[in-house]
C-alpha cells in the first residue's frame, strides 16, 4: 500500500530555511487527480494545513504562510518537498506529509507520513 | 482560533455513544464535504471518515459521520478504551482558498 516518509533536519536556526522531503513508496506520485500536501502540528496543539501541489504543478498554500512557502514535486524521484523560509520559534512543529486523495468534488488526506519534529532554535 | 469550532474535550464510559460536533460557515462546511481524523497518542493522524459519512476500509462501523447545513458531527457508538484520542474535522474553505481543520477534540474514555 502507499506509504509516505518525511526526512530532513530536525533543528533549524532562526531566520534560516526549513527544508523537508517526503518520499512516496508503494505507488506513483504521477497520474490520478491527487495532490501532495504538507500539514504541521505545533507541540501540544492542533493541525495546520501548509499547502499542496499536484504532479502537474497546480499548487495551493495557506495564505498565512504563502510568502514563505515553496512546495515542489519531483516525479523522477517520487518525492515532494517543502521549503519554509525565514523561520522563527513559532514554526517549531511536527511536520506531516500526506496525499490529498479523492477528486475535485471531495478530497481527504490519506495516507499520512509518520511526521518529523522540526525545532527552530539557535 | 480555528475556522472550524470543536469542543476541546468529550468523554464517555465504555459502551456509551458519544458525539463530537464541528461548526463552520457557508464558506466551508456549508459548501464542501467534511472529513474526520483520529490521532492516537504519539501517532500521526489517520483518516476516519471522508465525504461526510464514508468510512475507509478497516474503520469499524462504530464510527459514523453526518453533516447538516454548516455543521458536522462524528458519532462513536459502543465506546472502547482504544478510542481515547484526539479527533479533528476538516474541509475546504472558499474564503481562504485552502483547507481548514477544527481545533481538535480530546476524547476521554472514563
Amino acid at each position: 500500500q502507499l506509504q509516505l516518509q518525511e526526512s530532513g533536519p530536525g533543528l533549524v536556526k532562526p531566520s534560516e530555511t526549513l527544508s523537508l522531503t517526503c518520499t512516496v513508496s508503494g505507488g506513483s506520485i504521477s497520474g490520478n487527480d491527487y495532490y501532495w500536501a504538507w500539514i504541521r502540528q505545533p507541540p501540544g496543539k492542533g493541525l495546520e494545513w501548509i499547502g499542496q501541489m499536484s504532479h502537474i504543478k497546480n499548487a495551493y498554500s495557506n495564505p498565512s504562510l504563502k510568502s514563505r512557502i515553496t512546495i515542489s514535486v519531483d516525479t523522477s524521484k517520487n518525492q515532494f518537498s517543502l521549503q519554509l523560509s525565514s523561520v522563527t520559534a513559532a514554526d517549531t512543529a511536527i511536520y506531516y506529509c500526506a496525499r490529498r486523495a479523492g477528486s475535485s468534488s471531495s478530497r481527504w488526506f490519506d495516507p499520512w507520513g509518520q511526521g518529523t519534529l522540526v525545532t527552530v532554535s539557535s | 482560533q480555528s475556522v472550524l469550532t470543536q469542543p476541546p474535550s468529550a468523554s464517555g464510559t465504555p459502551g456509551q455513544r458519544v458525539t463530537i460536533s464541528c461548526s463552520g460557515s457557508t464558506s466551508n462546511i456549508g459548501s464542501h464535504t467534511v472529513d474526520w481524523y483520529q490521532q492516537l497518542p504519539g501517532a500521526a493522524p489517520k483518516l476516519l471518515i471522508f465525504s461526510n459519512n464514508q468510512r475507509p476500509s478497516g474503520v469499524p462501523d462504530r464510527f459514523s459521520g453526518s453533516k447538516s447545513g454548516t455543521s458536522a458531527s462524528l458519532a462513536i457508538s459502543g465506546l472502547q478504551s482504544e478510542d481515547e484520542a484526539d479527533y479533528y474535522c476538516s474541509t475546504r474553505d472558499d474564503s481562504l482558498n485552502g483547507v481548514v481543520f477544527g481545533g481538535g477534540t480530546k476524547l476521554i474514555v472514563l
